[in-house]
């Protein structure tokens, strides 16, 4: 299995300031044939289901503000908040959907200082 | 307004069975494939199954094999989870997620879960 490893287990940011937070998986989740990483990042509040925030590394879903980014190289991703609201308070979760069984990161928590 | 509204969890003895239900609504459900996923409490997500959209095409987490089994009925635009062989381990809440247009295998949007209790 692709083992999902995430950095830091939590943080603290004050509003308005960047959060920035890793993922690395075990192996190469890029498809060659589309050059695509299958690597997905979801944001989850309490009580709620995970919402899918970035697919293929750096693709922001519809509808998601534009100070979420995520980014790659090689087997390091980054999901970017580039401006921290209070409503971003959540954990983060990233997940390879390259092969079977699809793998999520153990997540990081993000609170404001 | 995509919905996925989850139903059928409950307390169970281990060893027991369950039948999960996804019903859903808001889009052409013989056109996607569909994820289950469980978040036990506290916990991260744990993909289970997936299953194309005609149902010829299923694949599972290995530590459910051979003990559920997932099925569609795209008449009735509803997903579901045949839970056998039930386990103190596979307490969680169990959410249906329809798979992402760019990647049938990215599980895009999740309904809000049911919780599976397997306790004596």
């Amino acid at each position: 299995d692709i083992v999902m490893t995430q950095s830091p287990d939590s943080l603290a940011v004050s509003l308005g300031e960047r959060a920035t937070i890793n993922c690395k998986s075990s192996q190469s989740v890029l498809y060659n044939s589309n050059n695509k990483n299958y690597l997905a990042w979801y944001q989850q509040k309490p009580g709620q289901p995970p919402k899918l925030l970035i697919y293929w590394a750096s693709t922001r879903e519809s509808g998601v503000p534009d100070r979420f980014s995520g980014s790659e190289s090689g087997t390091d991703f980054t999901l970017t908040i580039s401006s921290l609201q209070a409503e971003d308070v959540a954990v983060y979760y990233c997940q390879q959907y390259y092969v079977t069984p699809f793998t999520f990161g153990p997540g990081t928590k993000v609170d404001i200082k | 307004e995509v919905q996925l509204v989850e139903s059928g969890g409950g307390l169970v003895q281990p060893g027991g069975s369950l039948r999960l239900s996804c019903a859903t609504s808001g889009f052409t459900f013989n056109s996607y494939w569909m994820h289950w996923v469980r978040q036990a409490p506290g916990k991260g997500p744990v993909w289970v199954s997936r299953i194309n959209s005609d149902g010829g095409n299923i694949i599972y987490a290995d530590f459910v094999k051979g003990r559920f089994t997932i099925s569609r009925d795209n008449a009735k635009n509803t997903l579901y989870l045949q839970m056998n062989s039930l386990r103190a381990e596979d307490t969680a809440v169990y959410s249906c997620a329809r798979g992402h247009s760019s990647g049938y295998n990215l599980p895009g949007y999740w309904g809000q879960g049911t919780l599976v209790t397997v306790s004596p």
